[in-house]
């Protein structure tokens, strides 16, 4: 069974500018969770859908937003880029059920200059 | 609100040595508990789990066993190689509250296991 596949693996944006990043699950997988990597603030959760629904977001500002589609793929979306962004943005799989792992992906590095 | 505190690193270990890395957890719920591992340049790879009570997660030749009463999750492994060197992270889903599916995370533990 494929893993879960990231694209981008590596971005490089300017300040001020907006960014998306695809995500597309396990096969049968219908949740998918984003967090954020950083030195500082380790792994923070940003939001989970499950069946193309927001079901959970964490403590982000609302430049930050994503979407699942029918199939399961999700996308997230950074808007107004600022340099305390640029971190590696890692997405999870899961079947969505109480006690369910979660799968990661490669994760996509985003870099802001 | 949920919280994971590990054992802060880095941590160096010879090949062949025993390992533990401390994790306690606080929850407002009854969380399932997981370790998960991230090698250089990678994403994150589910290590073990336990999701009640006195459950043993096992995997790999690591070991975690779900502490309720002291409210901690250890993992330890009895023979470590130069292969397990990474960061390991510890991390609670709290099944209460409306928070399901959310990963709260430790701060992750580096470990280099030399020849």
């Amino acid at each position: 069974k494929a893993g879960v596949t990231q694209t981008p693996r590596y971005l490089i944006k300017t300040r001020g500018q907006q960014v998306t990043l695809s995500c597309s699950p396990i096969s049968g997988h219908r949740s998918v969770s984003w967090y954020q990597q950083t030195p500082g603030q380790g792994l923070q959760f940003l939001f989970e859908y499950f069946s193309e629904t927001q079901r959970n977001k964490g403590n982000f500002p609302g430049r930050f937003s994503g979407r699942q589609f029918s199939n399961s793929r999700s996308e997230m979306n950074v808007s107004t880029l600022e340099l305390g962004d640029s971190a590696l943005y890692l997405c999870a799989s899961s079947p969505g059920l109480p006690r369910a792992e979660q799968y990661f992906g490669p994760g996509t590095r985003l870099t802001v200059t | 609100g949920n919280s994971v505190t590990q054992m802060e690193g880095p941590v160096t270990l010879s090949e062949e040595a025993f390992l533990t890395i401390n994790c306690t957890y606080t929850a407002t719920g009854y969380p399932s508990l997981f370790w998960y591992v991230q090698y250089p340049g990678e994403g994150l790879q589910l290590l073990l789990k336990a999701t009640k009570a006195d459950d043993k997660g096992s995997n790999k030749g690591f070991e975690a066993t779900y502490r309720k009463e002291t409210t901690s999750f250890h993992l330890e492994k009895g023979s470590v190689q130069v292969s397990d060197s990474a960061v390991y992270f510890c991390a609670l889903s709290d099944e209460s509250g409306g928070s399901n599916y959310k990963l709260t995370f430790g701060k992750g533990t580096l470990l280099t296991v030399n020849p």
